[in-house]
């Protein structure tokens, strides 16, 4: 059974610095990772999807990379900023119609 | 204007009642999805639906149903049989089955409260 963790489950930064967000996933099999942004009380936003054949998409200040063979994939904020406080989820498309979710990173960045 | 629009955005239920929540989408989208959130949970399927007229459990789908009968819709029904029904609930569409590039939609999503 597909599972996907996510740590750390909340993250404090100052203001400019970088910072990385872990997910790990236990089956390799997967047609896609995608990273989605949610505000509080909000929906979820697509933030970048990498696809299997894929090992990492960038979008501005983003960057995620995704590794099968360990089961992990990484989001690379560069430059914080106060606006990218948000919680951030991990989730992995297997077989079907299904996608599983992590849980999430709650991010605060601190003018 | 494209998207998906959830309402009501808050909704109390009382014990032993029904309630509807409604999710439309004009994305053209054939795939239709609704998940409940809990605090610190991961979103969970509740049912999804491919196409009109056609529908599958997710994974906590007892004490709810659904109907699909217009490719705009998907409504979800809290029922009595529920019995904790608290959380955020959040639908999305999908473009049907396109493998690695599949991406959701997410709607704002509607907070049901017990009274």
């Amino acid at each position: 059974k597909q599972e996907v963790t996510q740590i750390p489950a909340a993250l404090s930064v100052p203001e400019g610095e970088n910072l990385v967000l872990n997910c790990s996933f236990t089956d390799s099999a997967i047609y896609n990772l995608q990273w989605f942004r949610q505000d509080p009380g909000k929906g979820l936003t697509s933030l970048l999807l990498i696809q299997s054949s894929q090992r990492e998409q960038t979008s501005g200040r983003l960057n995620a990379s995704l590794d099968k063979s360990s089961g992990r994939s990484t989001l690379y904020i560069a430059a914080s900023q106060p606006g990218d406080s948000a919680t951030y989820l991990c989730a992995v498309k297997a077989g079907g119609f299904k996608t599983i979710f992590g849980a999430g990173t709650r991010l605060f960045v601190k003018a | 204007d494209g998207g998906i629009t959830q309402s009501p955005k808050y909704l109390f239920r009382k014990e032993g009642q029904n309630v509807t929540l409604s999710c439309e989408q004009n994305l053209n989208h054939d795939a239709m999805y609704w998940y409940r959130q809990d605090p610190g949970q991961g979103l969970r399927l509740i049912y999804y639906s491919q196409i009109v007229n056609d529908f599958q459990k997710g994974d906590i789908a007892e004490g709810y149903s659904v109907s699909r009968e217009k490719k705009e819709s998907f409504p979800l029904t809290v029922t009595s049989a529920q019995k904790n029904p608290t959380a955020f609930y959040l639908c999305a569409s999908s473009i049907a089955w396109t493998g690695e590039q599949e991406t959701q939609y997410f709607g704002p999503g509607t907070r049901l409260l017990v009274l």
